[in-house]
């Protein structure tokens, strides 16, 4: 069945440091792939999102390729802020579990220190 | 916009009690509902598709005897945990999809529950 890994964590870092969270996936035919975000206390928001082969989604300063050849959807940021420490998920939808239903990887917390 | 509330927010209970968790769509109507259970360290796990005035989808392994899921309008889901032991103690999170909108997913903030 499909399924996501990402890279454990936590991860931690400088203000203004470059950030990658690796994300690698299983799926049969051609899924979407997300990335999430959970703040302290809050729900998971859709932080950006790829639908095809080579799409790059992109919002507040993140980035993420889909890149089929290596199955991955890591997530970039090249100054990360102290308001981007939060916990990130990559999920993927479609394939073999149609498009409404989400699979999750683990998650990964990011701490970034002033 | 696209808000999700989950009330209550932590619960406990006494082994052999059931627990109702709401999940309200605030400003927008949701046709379809999901649950997931999420372990420490572990990744959301989907439960269950609610999907208004018709029988939740429940996905392979789940009990749905046990995991009573209603969606009874189009804001509003609720699981019940019926005969609640220590095992199903876990944070529960319900997610809402636009009935007018297309795939995405809003999520509510999710439920601790403790079951002693």
């Amino acid at each position: 069945g499909n399924s996501v890994t990402q890279m454990e964590g936590p991860v931690t870092l400088s203000e203004e440091a470059f950030l990658t969270i690796n994300c690698t996936y299983t799926a049969t035919g051609y899924p979407s792939l997300f990335w999430y975000v959970q703040y302290p206390g809050e729900g998971l928001q859709l932080l950006l999102k790829a639908t095809k082969a080579d799409d790059k989604g992109s919002n507040k300063g993140f980035e993420a390729t889909y890149r089929k050849e290596t199955t991955s959807f890591h997530l970039e940021k090249g100054s990360v802020q102290v308001s981007d420490s939060a916990v990130y998920f990559c999920a993927l939808s479609g394939g073999n579990t149609g498009f409404q239903k989400l699979v999750f990887g683990t998650g990964t917390r990011l701490l970034v220190s002033p | 916009g696209a808000v999700v509330s989950q009330h209550p927010s932590w619960v406990i209970c006494k082994s052999g009690t059931s627990v109702k968790i709401e999940c309200r769509s605030l400003d927008f109507q949701a046709t379809t509902m999901f649950w997931y259970r999420q372990f420490p360290k572990q990744s959301l796990m989907l439960m269950a598709t609610s999907n208004e005035g018709s029988k939740a989808t429940y996905e392979q392994g789940v009990e749905k005897d046990k995991f009573l899921i209603n969606h009874a309008s189009l804001t509003l889901s609720t699981l019940t945990v019926t005969s609640a032991h220590p095992e199903d103690s876990s944070f529960y999170i319900c997610s809402a999809k636009p009935t007018r909108s297309g795939n995405e997913q809003f999520f509510g903030p999710g439920t601790r529950l403790t079951v002693l």
